[in-house]
């Protein structure tokens, strides 16, 4: 399994820009997450879909950013418009659920991002 | 407000050393607690993980050690070597409810040779 896929690995942008990162989860997952890492606030947990319906949004920091899930096998995070303060690395990662039982979260490599 | 502490931020052993992280927890309704281990550069990726109806979980030199009544559990690397230098995050779920997992802060760890 090529585990989960981000695009791209490192984005540089001006602020107030469009930005769009890209993930594909892993093949027969039903979860998938949008997290933000920084050295400030760690790993914050922005939206998660289950069989590609939002379910979590209360992370998303601002209206700015924005999340879509089209079909099982892809979603994007768009943040319009960038601003310095969104410099971090965004993780992509997908988990699959058997009945009540929870399952692993797998992460992608993540996209570094900086808003100059 | 957060519901799983981790400690300490960061931590600094000699080759051969035995670290210990710490996390602890406040909803009961955890009932899944795995660690996770990222390189820099990388994802997280899972290290080992522990369920409540054990209190001990081995995995080559990874322990985890858990006490359900002190609603704590920890990681111990035993013979630490330099490549175990990673950043360790601990997790917890919940079976039931929302599954949203909750992420400790992590920690840093850096073994010297």
């Amino acid at each position: 399994d090529a585990g989960v896929i981000q695009s791209p690995r490192h984005e540089v942008t001006e602020m107030g820009q469009e930005v769009t990162l890209r993930c594909k989860p892993i093949s027969g997952h039903d979860y998938l997450f949008w997290y933000r890492q920084t050295m400030m606030r760690g790993l914050e947990l922005l939206i998660y879909f289950n069989n590609n319906v939002p379910i979590d949004d209360s992370g998303m920091p601002e209206d700015r950013f924005s999340a879509k899930m089209p079909n099982a096998s892809f979603s994007t995070l768009k943040i319009q418009p960038s601003e310095p303060r969104d410099s971090a690395v965004y993780f992509c990662a997908s988990s699959r659920t058997s009945g009540t039982r929870v399952d692993t979260q797998y992460f992608g490599p993540g996209t570094r991002l900086t808003v100059l | 407000q957060q519901q799983v502490k981790q400690s300490p931020q960061s931590l600094i052993v000699q080759k051969g050393g035995i670290p210990i992280i710490n996390c602890a927890y406040e909803n009961t309704a955890f009932d899944y607690f795995p660690w996770y281990q990222q390189f820099p550069g990388k994802g997280p990726a899972l290290l080992i993980a522990i369920r409540p109806d054990v209190s001990e979980k081995k995995e080559g030199r990874f322990t985890i050690s858990f006490n359900k009544s002190a609603k704590q559990f920890s990681l111990h690397i035993m013979d630490s070597q330099p490549g175990d230098s990673a950043t360790y995050f601990c997790a917890a779920h919940a079976s039931g409810g929302s599954y949203i997992p909750t992420f400790g802060r992590g920690t840093s760890l850096i073994v010297h040779p």
